[in-house]
């Protein structure tokens, strides 16, 4: 089966301007999740969806960043304005909710650079 | 917060030997559950492992096995006969189940483990 699809895998910006990032999960997950890993430090979840539904977006910044996940399928993320200590990787994963294995399967990510 | 701390940032070792990567965790609730993860270098997570807080039997699969002890909070990794493959970070995490069971994607991970392992 197909795996999680992310893009762009790289993208660099200045500080204030905006980017967004897509999500294409596995098919047939109900779940999506939004993780931010920056150099050196595990993945942190900035929000979590169930079908097209928040589940958990208590870590999501809020004032700038941004999450949908229209008609539960794919999923954009977007900050707005972007900041210095925005740069990281952004993880998209998704899992299975039927099997409860809690394994999630994660995308390639999306390396940002914010200058 | 309740963390998961992997003392080791990097461990380097020769082929053929083995690899112990240590996990450390709190928590405060009675039903968690236990992870760990591969990151190689094209940098998608790939899940190795899941355990809950009431199994507490050490697992093997191939040449990784699995130490859980409850009493003193510690999941550790261990890799057997290491390959070159096996270069990568190594994350350990950990989740809370909540009513519904939806919380299993909330795995609060720790630093990582760089393991290399040269020829």
């Amino acid at each position: 089966e197909a795996g999680v699809a992310q893009s762009p895998r790289y993208k660099i910006i200045e500080k204030r301007q905006s980017v967004a990032f897509w999500c294409n999960p596995i098919s047939g997950h109900a779940t999506l999740y939004w993780y931010q890993q920056i150099l050196g430090q595990g993945p942190k979840l900035l929000i979590q969806f169930q079908n097209n539904g928040v589940v958990d977006d208590s870590q999501l910044p809020k004032d700038r960043f941004s999450a949908e996940r229209l008609k539960g399928v794919d999923s954009t993320l977007k900050i707005q304005p972007a900041k210095l200590e925005d740069s990281a990787v952004y993880l998209c994963a998704s899992s299975s909710d039927r099997r409860y294995t809690g394994e999630l399967f994660f995308g390639e990510g999306s390396r940002l650079t914010v200058l | 917060a309740q963390k998961v701390t992997q003392a080791q940032t990097e461990i380097s070792v020769v082929e053929k030997e083995d690899v112990t990567l240590d996990c450390v965790y709190e928590t405060r609730d009675t039903t968690y559950y236990l992870f760990w993860y591969k990151q190689p270098p094209s940098g998608e997570l790939v899940f190795l492992i899941r355990r809950n807080s009431f199994d507490e039997q050490n697992e093997i699969s191939g040449r990784y096995s699995w130490n859980f002890q409850k009493s003193t909070s510690s999941f550790n990794f261990t890799i057997t006969a290491s390959q070159v493959v096996d270069s990568a970070v190594y994350f350990c995490a950990r989740a809370v189940e909540h009513a519904g069971g939806t919380s299993y994607g909330k795995l609060t991970f720790g630093q990582g483990t760089i393991l290399t392992v040269h020829p």
